[in-house]
């Protein structure tokens, strides 16, 4: 089954609004991380958070972290079109010795001139 | 350095048809996998190598599915024979931990 859960499914917004994604997963994480893509493209590693850490940012996103809650949030300030993409929250699983990435069925964010 | 390159982009077959995907990780990572994506399951994660070596392949769906990496430089991802629900665009990703850089992905259409 999958870690990571994104919530909403789909996020449709005027441009220059902000758009916050929720990320739920189940078991304890090392860190978590958030990447993108583009439709018919690969993903691309936006942020990536620590266990230790609460909140984190990078230009224009912000993303915190309660790992009471074992849930992470992705806030993308004053969108613009070029935002336009799914977004997936990842979680390390230690699992045989080795370590992998899950990822959860993303966000649909879609930006609106 | 050219990022993680797969080849073929695009690939259409016919059922019953040997596929294989390749893929080149980015130098100097340890780490490589391969992913499927559909939309009824979204991303899956089908087997893990580090260091060259398999470590879990147990998202590979079936026995029609293998991967090999005979170096640290490449990668192969067969399906024998295929099947139309394998269609579906396979990525690889290659990491040095944590992060992971995506190839572009081969779309996979099996008729």
């Amino acid at each position: 089954s999958q870690q990571g859960e994104e919530d909403p499914q789909a996020l449709s917004i005027q441009e220059g609004e902000n758009a916050t994604m929720n990320c739920s997963y189940k078991t304890s994480i090392n860190n978590l991380q958030w990447y993108r893509q583009n439709s018919g493209r690969g993903l691309v590693h936006l942020i990536l958070i620590r266990s230790n850490e609460r909140e984190k940012h990078s230009g224009r996103l912000r993303v915190t972290l309660d790992t009471s809650k074992k849930s992470s949030s992705l806030l993308i300030t004053a969108s613009r079109a070029a935002d336009t993409a799914s977004y997936f929250c990842a979680t390390d699983a230690l699992i045989q010795g080795a370590q992998k990435l899950v990822f959860g069925q993303g966000t649909r964010l879609t930006i609106n001139p | 350095d050219a990022g993680v390159i797969q080849s073929p982009r695009h690939e259409v077959t016919e059922m019953g048809q040997e596929v294989t995907l390749r893929c080149k990780p980015i130098s100097g990572h340890n780490s490589l996998f391969w992913y499927r994506q559909t939309m009824m399951r979204g991303l899956e994660l089908l087997i893990y190598f580090n260091n060259n070596v398999p470590i879990d392949d147990s998202g590979m769906p079936e026995d029609r599915f293998s991967a090999k990496m005979p170096n640290a430089s490449f990668s192969t991802l067969k399906i024998q024979p295929s099947e139309p629900r394998d269609s579906a665009v396979y990525f690889c990703a290659s990491s040095f931990i944590p992060e992971q850089f995506f190839g572009p992905g081969t779309r996979l259409t099996v008729l």
